[in-house]
């Protein structure tokens, strides 16, 4: 069955630090996304994006951040300047269209962890 | 949006059926009923999605009813490996909208 993976699966970062978080959607999918979750708390939306732009984002989605399709596979979020309040699961996440379903893939998540 | 209400946590034992009840008074007409699973440190996946009556697929049942004010999710038989948080969402989801996740339950399965 086609999954999203993820890269790094763990990512240690200084505070003030620039990471970059890989993902790989389904390949036949159209609509990527990136979420969040903080230890112990809700999965929250950042971003989402088609046909090479942003389609949505929330309000935690600030200027620090941004997301890059750069080639074919991959789906990208930047965290320009690292903050602790930064430290959650990231999952990427991808759907088709006009499957009938409103279901999200999710991938096993990247663990951020800044010091 | 519709908000929704489900129970923060559950206990249950191997074998048994569990039914998570999300009340979701203020759904619209154009809104569906979707539940996720999620297991520790794993991201959310899909379990079932419906918009009344009953639906069912090989991993749980969904009901519906017709008033549309809350849904329960039926496990038939779990087992420990169904311990997860389950999130009930309610919304006109059409394709690349954002999931709005809320809380979740909490589902605890003993031997």
């Amino acid at each position: 069955e086609p999954e999203v993976t993820q890269t790094p699966s763990h990512q240690v970062t200084q505070m003030g630090q620039e990471v970059i978080l890989r993902c790989v959607p389904i390949s036949n999918h159209l609509y990527f996304y990136w979420y969040r979750q903080i230890l112990g708390q809700k999965v929250e939306f950042l971003v989402s994006f088609y046909n090479n732009e942003i389609s949505e984002k929330s309000e935690i989605f600030d200027d620090q951040f941004s997301v890059e399709r750069p080639d074919g596979s991959n789906f990208t979020l930047k965290i320009r300047s690292t903050k602790l309040e930064d430290s959650a699961m990231y999952f990427c996440a991808s759907s088709d269209f006009g499957t009938g379903t409103y279901e999200q893939y999710f991938g096993p998540g990247t663990r951020l962890t800044v010091t | 949006l519709a908000k929704t209400t489900q129970p923060i946590s559950m206990d249950s034992y191997e074998g048994q059926e569990v039914n998570i009840t999300c009340s979701h008074n203020n759904i619209a007409t154009n809104d569906y009923i979707t539940w996720y699973q999620q297991f520790p440190s794993q991201g959310p996946r899909f379990i079932i999605q419906g918009y009344k009556t009953k639906v069912t697929n090989e991993v749980a049942s969904l009901f519906i009813p017709a008033d549309r004010k809350s849904s329960t999710l039926s496990l038939p038989r779990v087992s420990l490996s169904d311990t997860a948080v389950y999130y009930c969402l309610v919304g006109d989801y059409n394709a690349g909208n954002m999931l709005t996740f809320g809380g979740g339950t909490r589902l605890m399965v003993k031997p």
